[in-house]
């Protein structure tokens, strides 16, 4: 099965400053790779994602790289603003062989942006 | 469009006993899977649904089993209730195919068992 580590755990940012949130996975074979925002109480929503075919990929203030030599991909925040904190969690995708699309989460990063 | 719904949002139970937890998929979605959130952690993949059939299941023991209708809807059933069991269910559909990818979560149902 797929391994997924994130760093760091929690990440503390002014607002306005720049945050980055890396994810390791360790199946190779993984082809689609997303960051899922889940806010207090609230459901995990997708906020960008990319493809093993690509290796950058940029949506607003919001972009997300992916190394698939080194087997890890990046969340990229820029221009923090207060509704961006958040728990981030990237989940991959490894192939099953079976045809299921379980992702893996990762533990999750909790993005606080001080005012 | 109607998003996916989970019902019921929370419920408790006790150790042994067994409880079925819904979902309505979003409309248009083939695709029901379902997810265990332990406070504080990611979500863990339970299995998935597709055209009626458990079509990939994660490390859950069989006491967790489901079922998916012909309209697109889903139950998760546990058996002999756990203190572990503990958690947050999320529920998300999807499209099958192999250029889809984004899941679509409800809200959850919180179980807590005593």
């Amino acid at each position: 099965g797929e391994n997924v580590e994130q760093h760091p755990s929690t990440l503390s940012v002014q607002e306005g400053d720049s945050a980055v949130i890396k994810c390791t996975y360790s199946d190779s074979a993984s082809n689609y790779f997303p960051w899922y925002k889940q806010e207090l109480g609230k459901r995990p929503q997708l906020i960008i994602d990319i493809r093993s075919n690509v290796g950058e990929k940029k949506d607003q203030r919001i972009a997300v790289t992916l190394n698939k030599t080194a087997k890890h991909f990046s969340l990229h925040i820029t221009e923090t603003q207060p509704e961006d904190s958040a728990v981030y969690f990237c989940a991959p995708r490894g192939y099953s062989g079976g045809g299921a699309d379980g992702l893996t989460f990762g533990k999750g990063t909790h993005l606080i942006i001080q005012p | 469009e109607t998003g996916v719904t989970q019902s019921p949002t929370h419920l408790i139970k006790t150790r042994g006993q067994q409880v079925t937890l819904r979902c309505s998929s979003q409309s248009g979605h083939n695709t029901v899977s379902w997810y265990q959130q332990a406070l504080g952690q990611g979500p863990q993949f339970i299995f998935q649904y597709y055209r009626e059939e458990e079509n990939g299941r994660g490390n859950f023991p069989p006491r967790f089993s489901g079922l998916q209708f012909p309209n697109y809807s889903s139950e998760l059933n546990v058996n002999a209730l756990e203190l572990d069991d503990s958690a947050l269910y999320l529920c998300a559909s999807s499209l099958k195919g192999p250029n889809t990818g984004e899941l679509f979560f409800g809200e959850g149902s919180r179980l807590t068992v005593l």
